[in-house]
Protein backbone atom coordinates (compact mmCIF):
# COMPACT_ATOMS: atom_id res chain seq x y z
CA UNK A 1 0.00 0.00 0.00
CA UNK A 2 1.28 3.60 -0.90
CA UNK A 3 1.71 5.56 2.07
CA UNK A 4 -0.33 8.60 0.77
CA UNK A 5 -3.20 8.16 -1.95
CA UNK A 6 -4.87 10.35 -3.73
CA UNK A 7 -8.19 10.40 -6.11
CA UNK A 8 -6.96 9.76 -9.22
CA UNK A 9 -8.70 13.03 -11.00
CA UNK A 10 -8.53 14.74 -13.39
CA UNK A 11 -11.36 16.68 -11.40
CA UNK A 12 -12.81 18.97 -14.52
CA UNK A 13 -15.76 21.18 -12.91
CA UNK A 14 -17.87 24.35 -14.02
CA UNK A 15 -16.77 27.49 -12.02
CA UNK A 16 -18.89 28.22 -8.91
CA UNK A 17 -18.79 24.28 -8.17
CA UNK A 18 -17.91 22.52 -5.25
CA UNK A 19 -15.46 19.97 -5.51
CA UNK A 20 -14.28 17.19 -2.73
CA UNK A 21 -10.93 15.69 -2.89
CA UNK A 22 -9.73 12.81 -0.51
CA UNK A 23 -6.43 11.18 0.50
CA UNK A 24 -5.87 8.14 2.80
CA UNK A 25 -2.45 7.22 4.16
CA UNK A 26 -0.89 4.08 5.69
CA UNK A 27 0.92 4.97 8.66
CA UNK A 28 -1.11 5.37 11.50
CA UNK A 29 1.63 7.64 13.25
CA UNK A 30 1.70 10.22 11.44
CA UNK A 31 1.63 13.73 13.12
CA UNK A 32 1.54 16.16 10.57
CA UNK A 33 -0.93 16.84 7.45
CA UNK A 34 -1.03 19.15 4.67
CA UNK A 35 -2.53 20.24 1.07
CA UNK A 36 0.02 21.61 -1.38
CA UNK A 37 -1.45 22.98 -4.06
CA UNK A 38 1.21 22.81 -7.49
CA UNK A 39 0.69 24.72 -10.53
CA UNK A 40 1.87 23.79 -13.77
CA UNK A 41 5.54 24.26 -14.04
CA UNK A 42 5.61 25.79 -10.67
CA UNK A 43 6.91 24.06 -6.92
CA UNK A 44 4.84 23.17 -4.92
CA UNK A 45 2.58 25.39 -1.88
CA UNK A 46 1.46 25.14 1.64
CA UNK A 47 -2.16 25.48 0.96
CA UNK A 48 -3.49 24.66 4.19
CA UNK A 49 -2.45 22.60 7.52
CA UNK A 50 -5.05 20.24 8.40
CA UNK A 51 -5.86 19.55 12.19
CA UNK A 52 -7.99 16.93 14.20
CA UNK A 53 -10.90 19.38 14.55
CA UNK A 54 -10.75 20.28 11.20
CA UNK A 55 -10.03 23.83 9.57
CA UNK A 56 -11.68 26.31 7.45
CA UNK A 57 -9.67 28.99 5.44
CA UNK A 58 -12.20 30.73 2.74
CA UNK A 59 -13.72 28.88 0.54
CA UNK A 60 -11.07 25.77 1.56
CA UNK A 61 -12.60 23.35 4.49
CA UNK A 62 -10.04 20.07 5.11
CA UNK A 63 -10.77 17.55 7.37
CA UNK A 64 -8.79 14.80 9.27
CA UNK A 65 -10.49 11.16 10.37
CA UNK A 66 -7.65 9.43 12.07
CA UNK A 67 -9.50 6.34 12.74
CA UNK A 68 -10.09 6.19 9.04
CA UNK A 69 -6.62 7.50 8.25
CA UNK A 70 -8.67 9.55 5.60
CA UNK A 71 -8.10 13.36 4.89
CA UNK A 72 -10.12 15.79 3.04
CA UNK A 73 -10.20 18.75 1.03
CA UNK A 74 -12.95 20.63 0.03
CA UNK A 75 -13.50 23.46 -2.36
CA UNK A 76 -16.23 25.77 -2.57
CA UNK A 77 -17.52 28.26 -4.82
CA UNK A 78 -14.79 27.34 -7.07
CA UNK A 79 -12.79 29.70 -9.47
CA UNK A 80 -10.82 29.70 -12.70
CA UNK A 81 -7.94 30.48 -10.25
CA UNK A 82 -8.26 27.06 -8.34
CA UNK A 83 -7.36 25.13 -11.38
CA UNK A 84 -4.18 23.50 -10.31
CA UNK A 85 -2.46 20.38 -8.73
CA UNK A 86 -3.11 19.12 -5.36
CA UNK A 87 -1.20 16.91 -3.48
CA UNK A 88 -2.17 15.12 0.14
CA UNK A 89 1.09 15.28 2.39
CA UNK A 90 1.84 13.42 5.47
CA UNK A 91 5.01 13.31 7.43
CA UNK A 92 6.64 10.23 7.15
CA UNK A 93 7.03 9.25 10.94
CA UNK A 94 8.01 10.89 14.15
CA UNK A 95 11.44 9.57 13.51
CA UNK A 96 12.56 10.75 10.96
CA UNK A 97 13.04 14.44 11.51
CA UNK A 98 9.55 15.13 10.27
CA UNK A 99 9.84 14.23 6.47
CA UNK A 100 6.88 14.47 4.78
CA UNK A 101 5.12 12.11 2.20
CA UNK A 102 3.51 13.53 -0.47
CA UNK A 103 0.69 11.66 -3.00
CA UNK A 104 0.85 11.99 -6.09
CA UNK A 105 -1.79 14.85 -6.41
CA UNK A 106 -5.07 15.55 -8.29
CA UNK A 107 -5.51 17.51 -10.93
CA UNK A 108 -7.77 20.58 -11.29
CA UNK A 109 -10.24 22.09 -13.93
CA UNK A 110 -12.22 24.73 -12.97
CA UNK A 111 -13.73 25.71 -16.37
CA UNK A 112 -15.72 29.21 -17.87
CA UNK B 1 12.00 37.06 4.02
CA UNK B 2 13.37 35.67 1.35
CA UNK B 3 12.74 32.26 -0.19
CA UNK B 4 14.83 28.84 -0.68
CA UNK B 5 17.19 30.01 -3.65
CA UNK B 6 17.81 27.37 -6.22
CA UNK B 7 20.62 27.10 -9.04
CA UNK B 8 20.51 26.22 -12.11
CA UNK B 9 16.87 26.47 -13.06
CA UNK B 10 17.13 24.03 -15.87
CA UNK B 11 19.82 21.94 -17.35
CA UNK B 12 20.37 19.38 -20.20
CA UNK B 13 22.77 16.90 -19.95
CA UNK B 14 23.67 13.72 -22.18
CA UNK B 15 23.44 10.51 -20.16
CA UNK B 16 26.67 9.09 -18.27
CA UNK B 17 27.17 12.72 -17.89
CA UNK B 18 27.78 14.57 -14.13
CA UNK B 19 25.56 17.61 -12.95
CA UNK B 20 25.24 19.43 -9.43
CA UNK B 21 22.45 21.47 -7.96
CA UNK B 22 22.76 23.93 -5.62
CA UNK B 23 20.30 25.25 -2.90
CA UNK B 24 19.96 27.72 -0.11
CA UNK B 25 17.38 27.67 2.18
CA UNK B 26 15.36 30.15 4.11
CA UNK B 27 18.00 31.70 6.91
CA UNK B 28 17.18 29.88 10.35
CA UNK B 29 15.91 27.10 8.94
CA UNK B 30 18.06 23.98 9.83
CA UNK B 31 16.18 21.34 8.28
CA UNK B 32 16.89 20.82 3.93
CA UNK B 33 15.52 18.12 1.98
CA UNK B 34 16.25 17.29 -1.74
CA UNK B 35 12.94 15.48 -3.31
CA UNK B 36 12.77 14.58 -6.95
CA UNK B 37 9.62 15.15 -8.59
CA UNK B 38 9.04 13.20 -12.15
CA UNK B 39 6.43 14.28 -13.89
CA UNK B 40 2.97 12.94 -12.76
CA UNK B 41 3.97 12.43 -10.05
CA UNK B 42 4.49 14.02 -6.54
CA UNK B 43 7.74 14.65 -4.82
CA UNK B 44 9.82 11.98 -3.70
CA UNK B 45 12.33 12.39 -0.73
CA UNK B 46 15.78 11.65 -2.05
CA UNK B 47 17.45 13.04 1.65
CA UNK B 48 17.07 15.07 4.40
CA UNK B 49 19.43 17.12 6.76
CA UNK B 50 18.98 18.75 10.03
CA UNK B 51 21.79 21.60 10.36
CA UNK B 52 25.44 19.48 8.56
CA UNK B 53 24.08 16.26 9.44
CA UNK B 54 22.01 13.09 7.48
CA UNK B 55 18.50 12.38 8.93
CA UNK B 56 17.20 10.15 6.21
CA UNK B 57 18.67 8.98 2.74
CA UNK B 58 17.00 6.10 2.34
CA UNK B 59 15.48 6.77 -1.10
CA UNK B 60 18.80 8.38 -2.08
CA UNK B 61 20.18 5.78 -5.21
CA UNK B 62 24.21 5.86 -3.27
CA UNK B 63 25.38 4.60 -6.52
CA UNK B 64 25.19 7.77 -8.53
CA UNK B 65 23.51 10.53 -6.61
CA UNK B 66 25.02 12.61 -3.40
CA UNK B 67 24.59 15.13 -1.49
CA UNK B 68 26.17 17.55 1.20
CA UNK B 69 25.84 20.18 3.33
CA UNK B 70 28.84 21.09 4.84
CA UNK B 71 28.27 24.24 7.06
CA UNK B 72 24.57 23.32 7.53
CA UNK B 73 23.84 26.02 5.27
CA UNK B 74 23.54 25.49 1.50
CA UNK B 75 24.03 22.29 0.00
CA UNK B 76 24.56 20.47 -3.23
CA UNK B 77 22.99 17.75 -4.69
CA UNK B 78 25.50 15.67 -7.52
CA UNK B 79 24.70 12.78 -9.68
CA UNK B 80 26.94 10.81 -11.20
CA UNK B 81 26.55 9.65 -14.00
CA UNK B 82 23.31 10.19 -15.14
CA UNK B 83 20.91 7.91 -16.47
CA UNK B 84 17.53 9.06 -18.27
CA UNK B 85 14.92 8.14 -15.96
CA UNK B 86 17.03 10.80 -13.92
CA UNK B 87 15.01 13.22 -16.15
CA UNK B 88 13.11 15.57 -13.19
CA UNK B 89 12.43 18.37 -11.44
CA UNK B 90 15.07 18.45 -8.05
CA UNK B 91 13.22 20.50 -5.22
CA UNK B 92 14.84 21.69 -2.78
CA UNK B 93 13.04 22.54 0.71
CA UNK B 94 13.49 24.04 3.85
CA UNK B 95 11.16 23.88 6.81
CA UNK B 96 10.92 25.11 10.58
CA UNK B 97 10.78 22.67 13.15
CA UNK B 98 9.49 23.62 16.84
CA UNK B 99 8.08 22.07 19.70
CA UNK B 100 8.13 18.49 17.64
CA UNK B 101 5.95 20.25 15.03
CA UNK B 102 6.55 20.64 11.40
CA UNK B 103 5.41 24.21 10.40
CA UNK B 104 5.59 22.89 6.49
CA UNK B 105 8.05 23.20 3.97
CA UNK B 106 8.97 26.22 1.59
CA UNK B 107 10.41 25.25 -1.66
CA UNK B 108 12.62 26.19 -4.34
CA UNK B 109 11.43 26.87 -7.78
CA UNK B 110 13.45 23.72 -8.21
CA UNK B 111 15.85 22.65 -11.56
CA UNK B 112 14.16 21.08 -14.16
CA UNK B 113 16.64 17.99 -15.42
CA UNK B 114 16.95 16.78 -18.80
CA UNK B 115 19.10 14.39 -19.61
CA UNK B 116 19.61 12.69 -23.07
Amino acid sequence: RKEVEQDPGPFNVPEGATVAFNCTYSNSASQSFFWYRQDCRKEPKLLMSVYSSGNEDGRFTAQLNRASQYISLLIRDSKLSDSATYLCVVNKDSNSGYALNFGKGTSLLVTP
Amino acid sequence: EAGVAQSPRYKIIEKRQSVAFWCNPISGHATLYWYQQILGQGPKLLIQFQNNGVVDDSQLPKDRFSAERLKGVDSTLKIQPAKLEDSAVYLCASSLVSGGYNYGYTFGSGTRLTVV
